[in-house]
């Protein structure tokens, strides 16, 4: 069965510390897609990535970068100099292919408190 | 913001009530997903709409129902309410044209109290 594992329930690191959220998924798919969303504490959930199965290649944008490695399952998230502003839960979600559709898979998230 | 409205923003009633909630899609996009996120069970997926019809369910109570309608927006119909259907929902659209590359744009949710 599909699964998401972001072990961290909670993060405190001060600013401008990096810091990396991990995230291991299960699945027997080989198409499937990774998502990080992040929500801040006004509650919307905003998209940051998708990466599709056969995109090993890591993604930097910013102060954000993802390491996806097929070999462990993992596709974690690092946020270099992190600021306050960064402070929310981060998800991470898996999408499958289930009889032809894709709905989102969530990890548990992982709260991330930035110290000014 | 994502183009993706969700009325109402908060409601709270009471156990064993009936509520609907509002869902309109970004403009072009087809499919329709509602999403339950609890303190306890997380986020969940709970229904999927394409085009006006349901595609995929997921973790939906039969207390709960859901629709698509021409216009393509949807609504989620929650009933006989209990303590433990408090959460937020949030409803997301995307394209959809088939191929799983679809990036879910969420709404902002209703945070749902049942007292």
């Amino acid at each position: 069965a599909q699964k998401v594992t972001q072990a961290q329930t909670e993060i405190s690191v001060v600013e401008k510390e990096d810091v990396t959220l991990d995230c291991v998924y299960e699945t027997r798919d080989t198409t499937y897609y990774l998502f990080w969303y992040k929500q801040p504490p006004s509650g919307e959930l905003v998209f940051l990535i998708r990466r599709n199965s056969f995109d090993e290649q890591n993604e930097i944008s910013g102060r954000y970068s993802w390491n996806f490695q097929k070999s462990t399952s993992s596709f974690n998230f690092t946020i270099t100099a992190s600021q306050v502003v960064d402070s929310a839960v981060y998800f991470c979600a898996l999408s499958e292919a289930f009889g032809g559709n894709y709905q989102l898979i969530w990890g548990a998230g992982t709260k991330l408190i930035i110290k000014p | 913001d994502s183009g993706v409205t969700q009325t109402p923003k908060h409601l709270i009633t009471a156990t064993g009530q009936r509520v609907t909630l509002r869902c309109s899609p970004r403009s072009g996009d087809l499919s329709v997903y509602w999403y339950q996120q609890s303190l306890d069970q997380g986020l969940q997926f709970l229904i999927q709409y394409y085009n006006g019809e349901e595609r995929a369910k997921g973790n939906i109570l039969e207390r709960f129902s859901a629709q698509q309608f021409p216009d393509l927006h949807s609504e989620l119909n929650l009933s006989s309410l209990e303590l433990g259907d408090s959460a937020l929902y949030f409803c997301a659209s995307s394209v959809d044209l088939g191929g799983g590359d679809n990036e879910q744009f969420f709404g902002p949710g209703t945070r749902l109290t049942v007292l």
